[in-house]
């Protein structure tokens, strides 16, 4: 069975700090890997998507992932944190029996003036 | 384009309770869901409906919980009755493309729930 696991439930930068935001995944298919971020009382917005194509996926406001199969992590980084990227941040994945999407728990993102 | 609408946007409710939750998906969406999301966690699917056929409902407690999609348009999610543990947010989310691996979900801003 598919599952994400998202290393540390809280992370603090400064802003202008280096943001990195760890995700390791399992799926016995080649999976797609998604990163979502959720801003207070609202849904989730999708930052970027894997599906097997280039290995480093750019997403919006800046962000990026790299996916790496020999360690099965997705990690999502942004060169230079802003105020505005405080939110909770969702990796995801999909693949194992078609079309169930599995969200990590979470990783709430402080960013510090 | 108009997003996915949901409503209420918050409900309150004792346990034993009914509630209903109301999704209008995106217009021309194929593909709806319903999660439930408890705080700490990341949202569960609980019903994928495509057009008006449920793809996947294995998450969802079916003693207590329904949904339907008349029309293949929009959706209703109801509890009952609630439990304390039913206390949550209910995203609904749509998507274009039918039986897609790759495509792109867009969530409402989720109903939140509090049984007491």
């Amino acid at each position: 069975a598919q599952s994400v696991t998202q290393l540390g439930s809280h992370v603090s930068v400064s802003e202008g700090a280096l943001v990195l935001l760890r995700c390791n995944y399992s799926s016995s298919v080649p999976p797609y890997l998604f990163w979502y971020v959720q801003y207070p009382n609202q849904g989730l917005q999708l930052l970027l998507k894997y599906t097997s194509a280039a290995t480093l996926v750019k997403g919006i406001n800046g962000f990026e992932a790299e996916f790496k199969k020999s360690e099965t992590s997705f990690h999502l980084t942004k060169p230079s944190a802003h105020m505005s990227d405080a939110a909770e941040y969702f990796c995801a994945v999909r693949g194992d029996g078609g079309f169930k999407t599995i969200f990590g728990a979470g990783t709430r993102l402080f960013v510090k003036a | 384009e108009a997003g996915v609408a949901q409503s209420p946007r918050y409900k309150i409710i004792e346990k034993r309770q009914s509630v209903a939750f109301w999704c209008n998906p995106i217009s021309g969406h194929a593909t709806l869901y319903w999660y439930q999301q408890i705080l700490g966690q990341g949202p569960k699917l609980l019903i994928q409906f495509q057009n008006n056929g449920v793809v996947d409902d294995s998450q969802l407690p079916k003693d207590r919980f329904s949904a339907e999609r008349l029309k293949g348009v929009d959706s209703t999610l109801k509890i009952q009755p609630a439990k304390l543990e039913d206390s949550a947010v209910y995203l609904c989310a749509s998507s274009l493309l039918r039986g897609s691996t790759t495509d792109t979900q867009y969530f409402g801003p989720g109903t939140r729930l509090t049984v007491l």
